[in-house]
């Protein structure tokens, strides 16, 4: 089945650095999603990508859709203490590969 | 703005026992999703339906069942509950397959 490699799984930030972590598939997709995770919560859609070279920002954060459409980049700017969280991708194929593919999360932790 | 809304938040159950873990979301959503998250790991879809009376298996629908009755409820079942169903379940829904999917908060099960 589809396979989706999340890196890093974990990361230390101190309040002002800029963040980067990525996923890559083993197919194509279709979409990209990129959600974040507070603890007890479900996850929330920060920045959605259904175009290959599509580049698009929500404020501090930057997601960038693979030319290659088997990768993904999420960018955080700047970070603040309550950007800590699990952040995770997810990707869609076509067709009857249609369901969220999910990677296993990237944690991001104060630096202490 | 209630979205998409699980319960119960927390259950632990005994080995053998039956449970329904209840979704319901207010967005007139087409699609909606029951997905189970292990630590570590990303989230794993267990069974989803594309509209009220039509449900189909996701990766892991062994020991889980599902129905679809009305647009707004897809309550999932587990007849016999086993330690390997430890986890934390998440409900999601979408207008379609393409658009972003919403989560519920989660329920966090125990079987012990």
């Amino acid at each position: 089945g589809q396979q989706l490699n999340q890196s890093p799984q974990s990361m230390f930030i101190q309040e002002g650095e800029d963040v980067s972590m990525n996923c890559t598939s083993s197919s194509i997709f279709n979409t990209w999603l990129w959600y974040k995770q507070d603890p007890g919560e479900g996850p929330v859609l920060l920045i959605a990508l259904y175009k290959a070279g599509e580049l698009t920002s929500n404020g501090r954060l930057t997601a960038q859709f693979g030319i290659t459409r088997k990768d993904s980049f999420l960018n955080i700017s700047a970070s603040i203490p309550s950007d800590v969280g699990i952040y995770f991708c997810a990707g869609r194929g076509g067709g009857s590969q249609g369901n969220l593919i999910f990677g296993k999360g990237t944690k991001l932790s104060v630096k202490p | 703005n209630a979205g998409v809304t699980q319960t119960p938040k927390f259950r632990i159950l005994k080995i053998g026992q039956s449970m329904t873990l209840q979704c319901a979301q207010d967005m007139n959503h087409n699609y909606m999703y029951w997905y189970r998250q292990d630590p570590g790991m990303g989230l794993k879809l267990i069974y989803y339906s594309v509209g009220a009376g039509i449900t189909d298996k996701g990766e892991v629908p062994n020991g889980y069942n599902v129905s679809r009755s009305t647009t707004e409820d897809f309550p999932l079942r587990l007849e016999l509950a086993a330690p390997s169903q430890t986890s934390v379940y998440f409900c999601a829904s979408s207008k379609d397959r393409e658009n972003i999917q919403y989560f519920g908060a989660g329920t966090r099960l125990s079987v012990l």
